[in-house]
């Protein structure tokens, strides 16, 4: 069965507090998503990463950044936390698809992280 | 205008209602579209897919795709108080190599089926 585990469920930090959230893959995919998703905006990407030290910004990358060292781990750091970062986050992964129809575009979800920032 | 437009909802119906969910779109390019369902305090999962223009049915839900007009439908029949959860549409390139893994979502929509 395929597994996005996502390091916390709930998280409460402090204003400035640097804060990392941690993602892990059992599917040997290639590409590994970081969105945050809020009542009326939907889910907004942050960054993703489509192979191991590479990463690309997404739709908000601002205050955040990410680092993947290993294939099956995407972290989302937050330098110093702000009260509008508090937040659902998702952790995706994705296999690559190189040819049109060759396979599935599916992204599989964690169960998310509700980050409060106080 | 944004890439994807979704109706904003919430949508409340009876038990046993027909629901129709619906998603616009900008670009041409899309070719790939999908429909996620998120249940309450968990992440989405992906409930149907489409490749291109047509129709695909699975049970209880059919999934349409209308790329002369950008517009794409999730249809549930027969509803049933176990559908209620936030209903995302997704569209991608066709690619999903490199920059062109992402996928695009709609803001979700979220449904409540009433007993």
């Amino acid at each position: 069965d395929v597994k996005v585990t996502q390091s916390s469920r709930y998280l409460v930090k402090r204003t400035g507090e640097k804060v990392f959230l941690e993602c892990v893959q059992d599917m040997d995919h290639e590409n590994m998503f970081w969105y945050r998703q809020d009542p009326g905006l939907g889910l907004r990407l942050i960054y993703f990463s489509y192979d191991v030290k590479m990463k690309e910004k997404g739709d908000i990358p601002e205050g955040y950044s990410v680092s993947r060292e290993k294939k099956e781990r995407f972290s989302l750091i937050l330098e110093s936390a702000s009260t509008n970062q508090t937040s659902m986050y998702l952790c995706a992964s994705s296999r690559t698809v190189l040819r049109w129809l060759a396979g599935s575009y599916e992204q599989y979800f964690g169960p998310g992280t509700r980050l409060t920032v106080t | 205008q944004k890439e994807v437009e979704q109706d904003p909802g919430p949508l409340s119906v009876p038990e046993g209602a027909i629901v129709s969910l619906n998603c616009t779109y900008s670009n041409s390019a899309f070719q790939y579209f999908m429909w996620y369902r998120q249940y309450s305090r968990k992440g989405p999962e992906l409930l149907m897919y489409t490749y291109s223009s047509g129709n695909k049915e699975d049970g209880r839900f059919t999934a349409q795709v209308d790329k002369s007009s950008k517009y794409i439908s999730l249809f549930i029949r027969d509803s049933q108080p176990s559908d209620s959860a936030t209903y995302l549409c997704a569209m991608s390139v066709g690619k999903a190599n490199g920059a062109n893994s992402k996928l695009t979502f709609g803001k979700g929509i979220t449904l409540s089926v009433r007993p």
